[in-house]
């Protein structure tokens, strides 16, 4: 069964903290793995990966894929509170144009 | 920019009740989806559509069924609500072809008393 398991569930960081996202997968004909953020409202979308070892970047938020051993990390330096959300891992199955969603991680940043 | 909308934010409906949630997107996507969104559980895949007319079970159809008689339109239906349909729901399109990301509605939360 296809899946997609995002760690951890939950993280309390302060302002200006470092972290790490993790999300790793089993998905057959795996065609592209996509990172959202969430807020209070619907998922918007912040990178697209389909190739291993290169990094996207936007500002903060950088993101690789890691085709070998099915993982991706989502990195996010110098947080502001303004990084609150819930980043949801999806994957993308190449045969039926699905979306396959972990369960996401739910981030706060304290001032 | 792309634009998904959802006729309803909020929606408080009765046991039993036929319900009716509605998605419009503006940029003539070919491809549609409708998911519910559970804490813990994640985003689920309900039903998606690839053209007019066209339809696709996706992970928990049991309840729920669609209609897309228009490219820009897709309903997601309840015919009989119940308490466990209670939930957040998404609305998505995307392009098709090449490309993968999903344009997501704002969302309706749906209560079923």
């Amino acid at each position: 069964e296809d899946k997609v398991v995002q760690s951890p569930l939950s993280l309390v960081v302060h302002e200006g903290d470092t972290v790490t996202l993790n999300c790793s997968y089993e998905v057959t004909n795996f065609r592209s793995l996509l990172w959202y953020k969430q807020e209070k409202k619907a998922p918007t979308f912040l990178f697209m990966l389909t190739s291993s070892g290169i990094e996207k970047k936007s500002g903060r938020l950088s993101s690789i894929l890691d085709k070998k051993e099915l993982f991706s990390i989502l990195n996010i330096t110098a947080t502001q509170t303004g990084d609150s959300a819930v980043y949801l891992c999806a994957v993308f199955h190449y045969n039926t144009d699905k979306l396959i969603f972990g369960t996401g991680t739910r981030l706060q940043v304290f001032p | 920019d792309v634009k998904v909308t959802q006729s309803s934010r909020y929606l408080v409906k009765r046991t039993g009740e036929k319900v009716f949630l509605e998605c419009v997107q503006d940029m003539d996507h070919e491809n549609m989806f409708w998911y519910r969104q559970d804490p813990g559980l994640g985003l689920r895949l309900i039903y998606f559509s690839y053209d007019v007319k066209m339809k696709e079970k996706g992970d928990i159809p049991e309840g729920y069924s669609v209609s897309r008689e228009k490219k820009e339109r897709f309903s997601l239906i309840l015919e009989s609500a119940s308490t466990n349909q209670t939930s957040m729901y998404l609305c998505a399109s995307t392009p098709g072809g090449e490309s993968y990301e999903q344009y997501f509605g704002p969302g309706t939360r749906l209560t079923v008393t």
